[in-house]
């Protein structure tokens, strides 16, 4: 079955490590996406890559980096720069093309503690 | 620049009552327009959407929504609620620029279902 896999499912870390967060998809899509959901606020865009080996800021990438050196794949980097990375990360992808309508397919997420 | 507002951060009915959940949006171009469902500590799943043509949208789950141009609306409803639509519900909108294609999501409207 296509879709998209994010692991680990839970995530510890100790104040100061980085830590990555893996995102695959064997959807064939091109765009993919990180957010970053905290409680009362939805979701909020990371990181976006449309293409492989290309990839843009969102709204808070600050502390957070990432790669795209396979289509499939789109890992999350969550450096120690950033301040308050508790929260719930997902990832998503989308097909090229119009009738896509950007329409967005999530993985399952990955719940990062910090301790 | 494209926004979604979720009214109602809290929702709560009975078995059997109607559900709302309330989303407007600002867009300056038409919009493609979301509602998808979060159950705990898991990915988003798509409802419903809306892109173009019939302005009733009938989803998954006896989902609906109607998209009301005029008062820039994108209200979800439901019948009769069931103990199992109890999730956290998320409007998204995002515009035909293939340039990012993100989506915007609201703050999101938890529903609760008391038997």
């Amino acid at each position: 079955d296509g879709g998209i896999t994010q692991s680990p499912k839970y995530l510890f870390r100790k104040e100061g490590q980085n830590v990555t967060l893996s995102c695959e998809q064997n959807l064939n899509h091109d765009a993919m996406y990180w957010y970053r959901q905290d409680p009362g606020q939805g979701l909020r865009l990371i990181y976006y890559s449309q293409i492989v080996n290309d990839f843009q800021k969102g709204d808070i990438a600050e502390g957070y980096s990432v790669s795209r050196e396979k289509k499939e794949s789109f890992p999350l980097t969550v450096t120690s720069a950033q301040k308050n990375p508790t929260a719930f990360y997902l990832c998503a992808s989308t097909p090229r093309g119009r009738g896509s309508y950007n329409e967005q397919f999530f993985g399952p997420g990955t719940r990062l503690t910090v301790l | 620049a494209q926004s979604v507002t979720q009214l109602g951060s809290h929702v709560s009915v009975s078995e059997g009552a109607l559900v709302l959940l309330r989303c407007n949006y600002s867009s300056s171009v038409p919009p493609y327009l979301f509602w998808y469902v979060q159950y705990p500590n898991q990915g988003l799943q798509l409802l419903l959407k809306y892109t173009t043509g019939a302005t009733l949208v009938k989803g998954i789950n006896g989902f609906e929504a109607e998209f009301k141009k005029s008062e820039t609306s994108f209200h979800l409803t439901k019948p009769s609620a069931h103990m199992s639509d109890a999730a956290e519900y998320f409007c998204a909108v995002s515009e035909a620029d293939m340039g990012r294609r993100a989506l915007t999501f609201g703050s999101g409207t938890r529903l609760q279902v008391q038997p």
